[in-house]
């Protein structure tokens, strides 16, 4: 079985230039997550989708991030514009659900440094 | 308070020690308890979930579950060289959907 697939694996971009980052999940796993890694910290959670809908965006810092899951498969990350403190690891997740028990698998995430 | 605690580390045994790692977490409705594998430069790696109280054994890793106490510890018996890594906790946050909250992680180094 293929795992979580991320692209690109490694991005420098200049501060207030934008950026994009594009994830395809594990086949069948309806359930979509963004994660930002910054170094030192756990994974923190920027969105969720559920199919193509949006069920948490909590923390996601709306006035420079966005998020799509379109047809409910492949999703994009974009930052626009990206800040110094955006370097950070973008983990990008799915899961399947068995019963009430749910596993998330990650990929290998884009590393991003803002100079 | 942060929602999922644990110790940063390092955390040092010598090879074929039991390691012991430990996180308490905030949320006394959370249902489901992950541990993940971190190696540097990489990305998380489930190793273990529980989600009643009680031990849960898979291999050399034992997960145990204390919801009364608000605790969820990772034992590693014969640990290896191969298990340095940083260990990451995560907790539901309960509620309908599955939100994984984290924490910071224990960094753990085995000495041959």
């Amino acid at each position: 079985e293929a795992g979580v697939a991320q692209s690109p694996r490694y991005k420098i971009i200049e501060k207030r230039q934008s950026v994009a980052f594009w994830c395809n999940p594990i086949s069948g796993h309806a359930t979509l997550y963004w994660y930002q890694q910054i170094l030192g910290q756990g994974p923190k959670l920027l969105i969720q989708f559920q199919n193509n809908g949006v069920v948490d965006d909590s923390q996601l810092p709306k006035d420079r991030f966005s998020a799509e899951r379109l047809k409910g498969v492949d999703s994009t990350l974009k930052i626009q514009p990206a800040k110094l403190e955006d370097s950070a690891v973008y983990l990008c997740a799915s899961s399947y659900q068995t019963g009430w028990e749910e596993t998330q698998y990650f990929g290998p995430g884009t590393r991003l440094l803002v100079l | 308070q942060k929602e999922v605690e644990q110790n940063s580390g390092p955390l040092s045994v010598p090879e074929g020690a039991i390691a012991s790692l430990n996180c308490t977490y905030s949320d006394r409705g959370s249902q489901s308890f992950f541990w993940y594998r971190q190696y540097s430069g990489k990305s998380p790696e489930l190793i273990m979930s529980i989600y009643s109280n009680g031990d849960k054994e898979d291999g050399r890793f034992t997960a145990q579950l204390n919801k009364a106490s608000q605790y969820v510890s990772l034992l590693i018996r014969d640990s290896q060289p191969s298990d340095s890594a940083t260990y990451l906790c995560a907790v539901t946050g309960g509620g309908g959907f599955q939100k994984l909250v984290f924490g910071t992680g224990t960094r753990l180094l085995v000495s041959p």
